[in-house]
């Protein structure tokens, strides 16, 4: 599988600033996800990260707030805008590795750990 | 609502016994499973993916599914201490995201 590297690893934010979050795969892949995971909860999919075209955003998640970029095959940024304590979790890149079947399962980065002050 | 259930444990069971986790899903039409091992404050690692009615080995490791009945488990043969984790389950329906349970804690003990 593929090596996905996230960053930063961790962070702590003061209220209404916001973050971008670098997902960057060592090989091209052909769909990438971006995933909260509240604490003590499973994880939720934010948005499909499109490459060259606006993410797909999953119910309760809008553009403004969580705006996605995806420039190319191997890397696309989530930033959390405006963000307020109840943004604290983990959020998880994942990626679908090899021929464009979605049934392929998908593999995660490190995530990164967001804390709001 | 398409839905996967776990039980969320926390599931012990003593070092060298055999830990059963279960999952049902709720989409008759979904092809592929995914379990997922999390340990405390790390992100979600693929163990075992199946696809067919039936069982699938890999190590310790067995996953059973059965399309019919709906539901898929995976088996941890000779449980170690280190096993002791949140697992996760997926189910990828035909048309529809990958949908993820909300886990079953594990917790073995020596």
């Amino acid at each position: 599988s593929a090596v996905i590297s996230q960053k930063p690893s961790r962070d702590i934010c003061q209220r209404g600033t916001s973050l971008t979050i670098q997902c960057q795969v060592d090989s091209q892949v052909t769909m990438m996800f971006w995933y909260r995971q509240q604490p003590g909860q499973s994880l939720t999919l934010i948005a499909t990260a499109n490459q060259g075209s606006e993410a797909t955003y999953e119910s309760g998640f809008v553009i403004d707030k969580f705006p996605i970029s995806r420039p190319n095959l191997t890397f696309s940024t989530l930033t959390v805008s405006n963000m307020s304590p109840e943004d604290s979790s983990i959020y998880l890149c994942s990626v679908v590795v090899g021929q464009s079947d979605s049934n392929q399962p998908q593999h995660f980065g490190d995530g990164t750990r967001l804390s709001i002050l | 609502q398409k839905e996967v259930e776990q039980n969320s444990g926390p599931l012990s069971v003593p070092e060298g016994a055999i830990a059963s986790l279960n999952c049902t899903y709720s989409d008759r039409g979904s092809q592929s499973f995914f379990w997922y091992r999390q340990y405390s404050g790390k992100s979600p690692e693929l163990i075992m993916s199946i696809y067919s009615n039936g069982d699938k080995e890999d190590g310790r490791f067995t996953a059973q599914l059965n399309k019919a009945s709906q539901y898929v488990s995976l088996l941890i043969r000779d449980s170690q201490p280190s096993d002791s984790a949140t697992y996760l389950c997926a189910v990828k329906p035909p048309t529809d995201k990958l949908i993820f349970g909300t886990g079953t804690r594990l917790q073995v003990f020596p």
